[in-house]
């Protein structure tokens, strides 16, 4: 089993949608967990944080259920410059692991 | 642009032969860590070094290792490469006490063939 699983997508969305990520994670000593963005050949970037108490920025929404040992990120209203690779990352104190990425693709 | 700088930017090499990667870390980060991506796939977790000191591994060789120096700047070294080391390399810098580092810097990567 994967330490990080994202649905690799591709998830195909009109402009204006709402789209949901998943990840689940194996460890459950894991301390911190966030979101990147990766554009095509380019480096990953910070999106978010990821609270247990879920956080909110802009038309990003991120949740934390660690009795799941599950996240999700959800996109409201999406734009043609959300298409991206959307990373899962979790940071267990000494190593990171990030999913595979989920490919967002928003359409005209 | 993050302050983390990468070089080279693109390399090619042989199966069998050694290479060596580098990284210069954001100011005032004292972490940082390598991480190979390969086509299609997320970033994997190579190694993390912390005040010139490595503390955490992820799941490869030995031949894969590392140096942090006293500027906090970093090298990658593989040895004996094999075709599937070919990937593009990340490193990445970050804060604190070496351990939740919080928010990664990525440098551009280091695209790496073996032929």
């Amino acid at each position: 089993r994967k330490e990080v699983e994202q649905d690799p997508g591709p998830f195909n969305v009109p402009e204006g949608a709402t789209v949901a990520f998943n990840c689940t994670y194996s460890n459950s000593a894991s301390q911190s967990f966030f979101w990147y963005r990766q554009d095509c050949r380019k480096e990953p970037k910070l999106l978010m944080s990821v609270y247990s108490s879920g956080n909110e920025d802009g038309r990003f929404t991120a949740q934390l259920n660690r009795a799941s040992q599950y996240i999700s990120l959800l996109i409201r209203d999406s734009k043609l410059s959300d298409s991206a690779t959307y990373l899962c990352v979790v940071n267990g104190g000494f190593k990171t692991i990030f999913g595979a990425g989920t490919r967002l693709f928003v359409k005209a | 642009e993050t302050g983390v700088t990468q070089s080279p930017t693109h390399l090619i090499k042989t199966r069998g032969q050694q290479v060596t990667l580098r990284c210069s870390s954001q100011s005032g980060h004292n972490t940082v860590s390598w991480y190979q991506q390969a086509l299609g796939q997320g970033p994997q977790f190579i190694f993390q070094y912390y005040r010139e000191e490595e503390n955490g591994r992820g799941n490869f060789p030995p031949r894969f290792s590392g140096l942090q120096f006293p500027n906090y700047s970093s090298e990658l070294n593989v040895n004996a490469l094999e075709l599937d080391d070919s990937a593009l390399y990340l490193c990445a810098s970050s804060g604190g006490t070496g351990g939740n580092t919080g928010e990664l810097f990525f440098g551009e990567g280091s695209r790496l063939t073996v032929l």
